[in-house]
């Protein structure tokens, strides 16, 4: 397998464009979740989905944000309108239940640049 | 609510020593502790893992230990290596349910040659 995929790898936009962040999981695993990652806040959890279902979205910040995950293969985030602080890392994390406990393989990451 | 914390921020040590990461969490049902070591430009690479049911756990050079009656958690790494350098982020699952995972801060671990 080859591993959580995420793309694009960087992005760099104009304060007020809607930008858009992909993901695709491991196969056969149940689980997504999207973290963000900065200096100041560390690994953040944004929301996570079951089975293609939203479990939890309490660490979206905004309504500016929003995910989706149509299908057991792809996931996308997306930030409408952008602002300089969501510059960040942006994670999805792909899991699967194994003897009770959740095990999660990092995407590579998007680094996204607001500016 | 629900957190884990992570110490030190930082931590240097001389090649060859060893490193200790510890970690404290708040949910007192969590039962999985993963570590992640994540290298400059990547994203954080499960490196080993241990369940409430058991109190150590030991990988080569890498050991976790757990201490479930106190809450904390430590990682420890000996004979440090220059690849070492890194950091390294302790999570716990959230919940009976075990699907949430939260991160602590994270350390940044410098191996000085």
């Amino acid at each position: 397998d080859a591993g959580v995929i995420q793309s694009p790898r960087h992005e760099v936009t104009e304060m007020g464009q809607e930008v858009t962040l992909r993901c695709k999981p491991i196969s056969g695993h149940d689980y997504l979740f999207w973290y963000r990652q900065t200096m100041m806040r560390g690994l953040e959890l944004l929301i996570y989905f079951n089975n293609n279902v939203p479990i939890d979205d309490s660490g979206m910040p905004e309504d500016r944000f929003s995910a989706k995950m149509p299908n057991a293969s792809f996931s996308t985030l997306k930030i409408q309108p952008s602002e300089p602080r969501d510059s960040a890392v942006y994670f999805c994390v792909s899991a699967q239940k194994g003897g009770g406990q959740t095990e999660a393989f990092f995407g590579q990451g998007t680094r996204l640049t607001v500016v | 609510g629900e957190n884990v914390e992570q110490h030190p921020s930082t931590l240097s040590v001389q090649e060859g020593d060893s490193a200790v990461i510890k970690c404290t969490y708040s949910d007192s049902a969590s039962n999985y502790f993963p570590w992640y070591k994540q290298e400059l430009g990547k994203g954080p690479q499960l490196i080993i893992d241990i369940r409430s049911n058991v109190g150590e756990k030991k990988d080569q050079r890498i050991a976790v230990t757990l201490n479930k009656t106190a809450k904390h958690f430590s990682l420890h790494i000996t004979e440090t290596q220059p690849e070492d350098s890194a950091v390294y982020f302790c999570a716990a699952s959230i919940g009976s349910s075990a699907s949430k995972i939260i991160f602590g801060s994270g350390t940044r671990l410098s191996i000085r040659p």
